[in-house]
């Protein structure tokens, strides 16, 4: 039972350059949603999906894209990285109207230098 | 917009005692989730307890415990008996309870050090 499944776990970018964070889940949950780690700042909802083919925003979506073509995976792109993007990274889901919140992939530490 | 409050950024506790960490929440919603997080130094996110709005009853996990005070819009994890294992930060996150709301809302944690 493999959960919420995040690759890299760790990741060094250089200024300007793109990557894409992967997000698996075989537990068949509907929503999926991406999070950023910064200290003093908790987490906070980068972008978010209900289904395959639907995405939204979160709080601090800019310079981030996602796309759900399939209920198992939901990418996070980094369209050209950003000092400001070193964080912590985590996917997570759960089935919608569920009242026993997410669960966690094991987080993408990035470094942007 | 909701947002979740987290006033103590460091809590320490004597091993085996007890430690209350505080959480209130803003919401105009009567339906909602309420839940605590714990992430260890290995980072992975575990569900510690959760609480439904409209349970009146305080949700219990063995030793942890909440204090769930609707009309104040507080929720407070109690941790009995603390354990090296309870060393992490704490994270309190809010929920709305309807279909597509499934957005978590986190407060900025409190990080717990068990002194032996």
């Amino acid at each position: 039972n493999a959960g919420v499944t995040q690759t890299p776990k760790f990741q060094v970018l250089k200024t300007g350059q793109s990557m894409t964070l992967q997000c698996a889940q075989d537990m068949n949950h509907e929503y999926m949603s991406w999070y950023r780690q910064d200290p003093g700042m908790g987490l906070r909802l980068i972008h978010y999906s209900v289904g395959a083919g639907i995405t939204d925003q979160g709080e601090v979506p800019n310079g981030y894209n996602v796309s759900r073509s399939t209920t198992e995976d939901f990418p996070l792109r980094l369209l050209s990285a950003a000092p400001s993007q070193t964080s912590v990274y985590f996917c997570a889901s759960s089935f919608v109207a569920s009242n026993y919140g997410y669960t966690f992939g094991s987080g993408t530490r990035l470094t942007v230098v | 917009a909701q947002t979740v409050t987290q006033s103590q950024p460091e809590m320490s506790v004597q091993e085996a005692e007890t430690v209350t960490l505080s959480c209130t929440y803003d919401t105009s919603e009567s339906d909602y989730y309420l839940f605590w997080y714990k992430q260890p130094p290995s980072r992975q996110m575990i569900l510690v307890i959760r609480q439904e709005a409209y349970k009146q009853q305080n949700a219990t996990e063995n030793r942890f415990s909440v204090n769930f005070q609707k009309a104040a819009k507080s929720f407070s994890l109690k941790i009995s008996d603390s354990q090296l294992g309870d060393a992490a930060m704490y994270f309190c996150a809010y929920r709305r309870a309807n279909f597509g709301n499934e957005k978590l809302t986190f407060g900025t944690g409190t990080r717990l050090t068990i002194i032996p």
